[in-house]
């Protein structure tokens, strides 16, 4: 593994199923973050945590739930699946928050149907 | 929460033309900036970054990007344009808290 690792690349789910996307990072990084990609709204941040055992609220969190058990995972899930959360899930991690760069793995593109 | 507002939504032009986009941001106070790209199919990558010092900071591929403070502005620019360049481009700011807020993106076309 080298970076940010997500699982599933894709997945079409059906309303009202959990869901969880996987995220795992190898750089030791102390924050990481979830982010959704829509057309015309660029990234909107949904959960995020600056070190492991803590969390935080993003812009968009109602509906997604995270955890923070160690500093290489960070699932993300969906506990009741809709269609508004079709979209295309980002994962990033940075050394610090804020003024260190983030690295973002290669995405989970979701469809709620 | 920090506002972000990228101009253009989409610019299409031909190889070896100029290229400049804007980014404007609502915080008054110390702001880390960041320009990311995406190319298709792929997930975001730094393009180029201002914390502090020099205001003209040069990036990977060519671009570059000035703070203009009294603007609230952190334009990206490329002299000349090449075919590859054609992706999608993410500002983001950080005004010290843990999250970057991005803009809404500028889709770049580049026509050979």
């Amino acid at each position: 593994i080298a970076g940010i690792t997500q699982a599933p690349t894709s997945q079409i789910l059906a309303a009202g199923r959990r869901m969880t996307l996987r995220c795992t990072q190898d750089m030791r990084h102390n924050a990481m973050y979830w982010y959704r990609q829509d057309l015309g709204l660029g990234l909107r941040l949904i959960h995020y945590s600056n070190t492991a055992g803590t969390t935080g609220k993003g812009e968009v969190p109602d509906g997604y739930s995270v955890s923070r058990a160690n500093t290489d995972d960070f699932p993300l899930t969906l506990a009741s699946a809709v269609p508004s959360q079709t979209s295309v899930y980002f994962c990033a991690s940075s050394l610090q928050g804020g003024s260190t760069e983030a690295f973002f793995g290669q995405g989970t593109r979701l469809t709620v149907v | 929460a920090q506002s972000v507002s990228q101009h253009n939504h989409h610019v299409i032009l031909s190889e070896a033309a100029s290229l400049e986009l804007g980014c404007n941001y609502s915080y008054g106070g110390t702001v880390n900036l960041f320009w990311y790209v995406q190319y298709p199919g792929q997930h975001l990558q730094l393009l180029l970054k201002y914390f502090s010092g020099d205001p003209l900071v040069k990036g990977i591929k060519g671009f570059e990007a000035e703070f203009i403070k009294s603007k609230f502005s952190f334009n990206l620019r490329k002299p000349s344009v090449q075919w590859s360049d054609t992706a999608e481009y993410f500002c983001a700011v950080n005004d010290g808290d843990y999250k970057l807020s991005f803009g809404a993106g500028t889709t770049v076309t580049v026509r050979a």
